[in-house]
């Protein structure tokens, strides 16, 4: 069965500094994986997808993630930290035709 | 471009009473449709899907039914609400899958219930 572990529930970092959120997955095919953020009391919308072709995947607002198949990993990173990222992220695996959640990382920046 | 919708954005409904939320998609035909409870620190559950008018598939047995009786529209509802039914309520939407489809869905704004 495929799955989604989000190492770290909550990051804090100061802003202008760089965010790493940690993703590891579990598939037995080749995967799709995603991110998404969740503002409060907003809907999730989708930062970036991977779908087996280029390994760094490039999202929207600065945000990357880089597919690793040696370490089953799917990180996030983004250079610079804005307070607008805080927000929830969760990395997200397909799974026989539905999506697969992570428990989700809670980001602070901090001014 | 597609939008999705959902109404209403918040709701305050009391123990024992009905329960009927909507979403409704724009810009797309035949999409798949998803409902998704966002309890509090609980992430999120897949309540049902939908591949086509009337096919609805649960996953969870609960309090809750979902109807779909348009091809771009989608109710969830409830006879009863019970307390704990209360949390962050999303719709979702898909392409139909093909060969070398990747997934992803994309959400509404969601409705947020509170059931006292």
């Amino acid at each position: 069965a495929q799955s989604v572990t989000q190492l770290d529930s909550h990051v804090s970092v100061s802003e202008g500094t760089p965010v790493l959120l940690r993703c590891n997955y579990s598939s037995s095919y080749s995967p799709s994986l995603f991110w998404y953020v969740q503002h409060p009391n907003k809907g999730l919308q989708l930062l970036l997808k991977y779908t087996s072709a280029a390994t760094l995947v490039k999202g929207i607002n600065g945000f990357e993630a880089e597919f690793k198949k040696s370490e089953t990993s799917f990180h996030l990173t983004k250079p610079s930290a804005h307070m607008s990222d805080a927000a929830e992220y969760f990395c997200v695996v397909n799974g026989k035709g539905k999506l697969v959640f992570g428990a989700g990382t809670i980001l602070r920046v901090k001014s | 471009s597609q939008t999705i919708h959902q109404w209403p954005a918040t709701l305050v409904q009391p123990v024992g009473s009905p329960l009927s939320l909507e979403c409704t998609v724009e810009g797309t035909s035949n999409p798949n449709l998803y409902w998704y409870r966002q309890a509090a620190g609980r992430g999120l559950q897949l309540l049902f899907y939908s591949v086509g008018i009337g096919q609805i598939s649960s996953e969870v047995p609960q309090n809750l039914s979902a109807s779909r009786p348009q091809d771009r529209q989608f109710i969830l509802s409830s006879k009863k609400l019970l307390l704990s039914d209360s949390g962050f309520y999303l719709c979702a939407w898909s392409f139909i899958r093909t060969s070398g489809s990747s997934y992803e869905q994309y959400f509404g704004p969601g409705t947020r219930l509170t059931v006292t």
